[in-house]
């Protein structure tokens, strides 16, 4: 167990829609990172918060969101989703290094 | 603009047998650290090894061990008497500074056999 909680494990909706995953850093940890892994695309860094601020972003689309809140749990937003959404989302916080959540596996139908 | 590479999409190896996963890495910082990090089937990103570049030693957990070449940018890792547990997707990753984002490489699927 790595100590970061992402909910949900899987989520299955359907184009269009917009869906919220949730993720809990490991305690002590300020920093959470939203990573993307795609079979096309491979692992891409989409956003970084450091207690409650964005700190960087990467590939992220105008479609998704996120944020931090002062509990330090992160949600990221995705909205009006495509097929290619489909795929799975990491969330990994850091102290000296950077341990990754479970995920969460997205299928858009 | 950072970037890792694996060049070795697919692995096999023989169980008990030493086997070395190829990671070369484009940067032009002077701090950085490298990570390798274990995909089994079911999805998970386990966290493996670390070497800073300043290290002067190469890092080693266990079974693991990153062959550190600054000067080739390298960052191999080898995996010592595979186990049939072995058998994931491997990812070699870089940071501009340790804790910071990381940028992956495409991975490598090692497959060991009994």
């Amino acid at each position: 167990d790595s100590g970061v909680t992402q909910t949900p494990k899987h989520l299955i909706t359907a184009t269009g829609q917009r869906v919220t995953l949730r993720c809990s850093p490991r305690s002590g940890d300020l920093s959470v990172y939203w990573y993307q892994q795609s079979l096309d695309q491979g692992l891409q860094f989409l956003i970084q918060y450091y207690n409650g601020e964005e700190r960087a972003k990467g590939n992220i689309l105008e479609r998704f969101s996120a944020q931090q809140f002062p509990d330090l749990h992160s949600e990221l937003n995705l909205s009006s989703l495509e097929l290619g959404d489909s795929a799975l989302y990491f969330c990994a916080s850091s102290g000296t290094l950077l341990v990754f959540g479970q995920g969460t596996r997205l299928t858009v139908v | 603009a950072q970037k890792i590479t694996q060049t070795q999409p697919g692995m096999f190896v023989q169980e008990k047998e030493a086997v070395t996963l190829d990671c070369t890495y484009d940067t032009s910082d002077q701090s950085y650290g490298l990570f390798w990090y274990k995909q089994p089937s079911s999805g998970e990103m386990i966290f493996l090894i670390y070497q800073g570049s300043y290290d002067e030693q190469n890092a080693t957990e266990g079974r693991y061990s990153l062959n550190f070449q600054k000067a080739r940018k390298s960052a191999n890792l080898v995996i010592s008497a595979s186990q049939l547990g072995d058998s994931a997707m491997y990812f070699c990753a870089m940071s501009p500074k340790q804790g910071g984002k990381l940028i992956f490489g495409q991975g490598t699927e090692l497959s060991v056999k009994p």
